[in-house]
């Protein structure tokens, strides 16, 4: 069975740079939601789509955006990154139509930021 | 609102059972139970919408006390893949676009042989 596709696996960027983090959601699922997770942390919310258009916002920095395009997958841009940003990636997608299911995570993005 | 885990910890050894209860403050409209591997990405494992639903996977059950706003997760007979932090997740309503899960603070389970 298809599963939801992060891109990259891991990542390592100096202060100030940029990077961008893409996620493919499950086919026919519409929703996407991101989510931060630091070592021995909880995943913490930031940013979820439904239908390509923003759902709910969490505590995600000013200096992050997100996007869900026309075929459904999501970028989550981050820039003037800080150390702190370091961290594990989770996109995670559903079908909010039809029956409740639970959330298929990615395998994640690790952002090291040096 | 965060769910609250407990307990932080547990070390089992092989066949012993544990369960670990999650709680809100907040009316739960859906629990949801995952495992995490070091390392990897949460693993789904059971939902559960309604007060008094119980279900099962494999040795593992989950409950939810609606009345409480309490769900516990059962794992019985033990075993070394067991193993990970489980996290519970609530959602703040029953469905839409804003089905956002909070997750607690997970626990910690480590079976030895």
């Amino acid at each position: 069975a298809a599963g939801v596709i992060q891109s990259p696996r891991h990542l390592i960027k100096e202060k100030r740079e940029t990077a961008t983090l893409k996620c493919y959601p499950i086919p026919r699922h519409d929703t996407v939601y991101w989510y931060q997770q630091g070592p021995g942390q909880d995943p913490q919310f930031l940013i979820s789509f439904y239908e390509k258009m923003q759902s709910d916002k969490g505590s995600i920095p000013d200096r992050f955006s997100a996007q869900q395009f026309s075929d459904y997958h999501s970028e989550l841009n981050m820039s003037s990154l800080e150390l702190g940003d370091s961290a594990l990636y989770f996109c995670a997608s559903i079908s909010l139509t039809g029956a409740m299911e639970g959330y298929t995570f990615g395998s994640g993005t690790r952002l090291t930021v040096v | 609102q965060q769910p609250v885990q407990s307990p932080q910890a547990v070390i089992l050894r092989e066949g012993e059972d544990a369960v670990i209860n999650c709680s809100s403050s907040k009316a739960l409209y859906s629990v949801h139970w995952y495992r995490q591997k070091h390392g990897e990405a949460p693993v789904f494992l059971m939902i559960l919408l309604k007060g008094g639903e119980q279900k099962g996977h494999e040795k593992i059950s989950a409950s939810f006390n609606e009345k409480k706003q309490q769900s516990s997760l059962y794992l019985t007979a033990s075993q070394l893949s067991y193993s990970g932090t489980y996290f519970c997740g609530a959602t703040p309503r029953s469905g839409g676009s804003n089905y956002k899960l909070t997750f607690g603070k997970g626990t910690l389970l480590t079976v030895n042989p």
